[in-house]
């Protein structure tokens, strides 16, 4: 049972455009999200997060929205920068620091 | 500051042969969590540590086991290891304020290859 699905594995983007990397999730108990990135033999690195309470949340380069009525949230990166090209992941938790991951993206910037 | 540290980084073991992976968490840290990652997918919570007790576990055989010790630091166990154990095993350390975690971060990871 996959409660947080990310339903592109990929994406490709041209640098200086927007990229945006979709999750979905089931379980209505959510009620904290966060986007980590991963290069290849790093661990994951927290990138971005959001509660339940709010509905977007910006942190430089990168925009995360909460849509709880659809729940779906989503990840903007403006502008893409080559250096963004890794993997991302989706992930959320309920109330506690148990997260529970979506099985990522990958985005490869362009130049 | 060091971050999370795991060793070994890679890990080359035979089916049915038993590993212990070991993990530091970040300073200041005092929950150490679990999880696996096999190829294409994302981390699966295997189970978490706090005041030396496992506090949750996810769905993974009593084959997996851990250990935290005084310091904080963690060990995973993995007893008769199948070829599906093959996998990037991440740690991540955090520190919980009225059971909620903050500042979860993830070491680089030890990749088992069970052959």
């Amino acid at each position: 049972d996959q409660q947080v699905k990310q339903n592109s594995p990929s994406l490709s983007v041209q640098e200086g455009r927007i990229s945006i990397l979709n999750c979905d999730y089931t379980n209505s108990m959510f009620d904290y999200f966060l986007w980590y990135k991963k290069y290849p033999a790093e661990g994951p690195t927290f990138l971005i997060s959001i509660s339940s309470i709010k509905d977007k949340n910006e942190d430089g380069r990168f925009t995360v929205f909460l849509n709880k009525s659809a729940k779906h949230l989503s990840l903007h990166i403006v502008p893409s920068q080559p250096g963004d090209s890794a993997v991302y992941f989706c992930a959320a938790s309920a109330n506690t620091d148990k997260l529970i991951f979506g099985t990522g993206t990958r985005l490869q910037v362009f130049p | 500051d060091a971050g999370v540290t795991q060793s070994p980084t890679h890990l080359i073991k035979t089916r049915g042969q038993q590993v212990t992976l070991r993990c530091s968490p970040k300073s200041g840290h005092d929950t150490v969590s679990w999880y696996q990652q096999a190829l294409g997918q994302g981390p699966q919570f295997i189970f978490q540590y706090y005041e030396e007790e496992e506090r949750q576990r996810g769905n993974f055989p009593d084959r997996f086991s851990g250990h935290q010790f005084p310091n904080y630091s963690s060990e995973l166990n993995v007893n008769a290891l199948l070829l599906g154990d093959s996998a990037l095993y991440l740690c991540a350390s955090s520190f919980v304020i009225q059971g909620v975690g903050y500042g979860y971060t993830f070491g680089s990871g030890t990749r088992l290859t069970v052959v």
